[in-house]
């Protein structure tokens, strides 16, 4: 079964400075990736995902993750972190089912804290 | 033109009462899906319905009872609510696509808090 490691709890940055949140994951062949963005109170954004081709893809908010199958990993970046990105990050994988169905499974979160 | 909903957004109830979360997508996907977030945020899926017919069961107790009266909706029934039961629920919904993966859509959450 995959699993997905986010190794940083939590991670403060201050307003204007890069963020690199990492995430590792546990699979046998490349699964789907995909990073999710948490606000407080709020329900999950999807940022980005990765299925195949490109192993650097863009997303919303101005957020960029890379893929690297030696590593397994797939890790978040912004080069100028807002005040307003203060969140919780997901990192998630899925493997297609087709009719069993798709499932995420998620790492256990990043939360991002802004200092001004 | 919300894409999913659920209702409530806030549930306060008493051990052992039985409670139910609605969810409906408007989206028109095949799919629909329960999460539970924990209180250290963690994020796990409990069910999946496919065209109203359960797809993915994990280890779930059987106090909880999705049930989908049509694919637009899938609600979420809970028998003799535990403590431990208290979490976030989020609904989520995708397309189906054979072999290949559907981005999930997830509503805005449940939080479900026993006293």
């Amino acid at each position: 079964a995959q699993s997905v490691t986010q190794p940083d709890i939590h991670i403060t940055v201050s307003e204007g400075a890069s963020l690199e949140l990492r995430c590792n994951y546990s699979y046998g062949a490349t699964p789907y990736l995909f990073w999710y963005v948490q606000s407080p109170g709020q329900g999950l954004q999807l940022l980005l995902k990765y299925f195949s081709g490109d192993t650097l893809v863009q997303g919303i908010k101005g957020f960029e993750a890379e893929f690297k199958r030696s590593q397994s990993s797939f890790n978040l970046r912004k080069p100028s972190v807002h005040w307003s990105d203060a969140a919780e990050y997901f990192c998630a994988v899925a493997v297609p089912r087709g009719a069993a169905g798709n499932k995420l499974t998620f790492g256990g979160g990043t939360r991002v804290l802004v200092k001004p | 033109d919300t894409a999913v909903s659920q209702t409530p957004k806030y549930l306060v109830t008493q051990m052992g009462n039985d409670k139910s979360i609605k969810c409906e997508q408007n989206l028109g996907h095949d799919t629909m899906y329960w999460y539970k977030q924990d209180s250290k945020k963690f994020l796990k899926i409990m069910f999946s319905y496919n065209n109203k017919e359960l797809i993915i069961n994990e280890t779930v107790p059987n106090r909880f009872s999705p049930k989908s009266p049509d694919k637009a909706h899938l609600n979420l029934h809970i028998n003799s609510l535990e403590l431990g039961d208290s979490a976030v629920y989020f609904c989520a919904s995708s397309p189906i696509g054979g072999s290949s993966y559907n981005e999930q859509f997830f509503g805005p959450g449940t939080r479900l808090t026993v006293l």
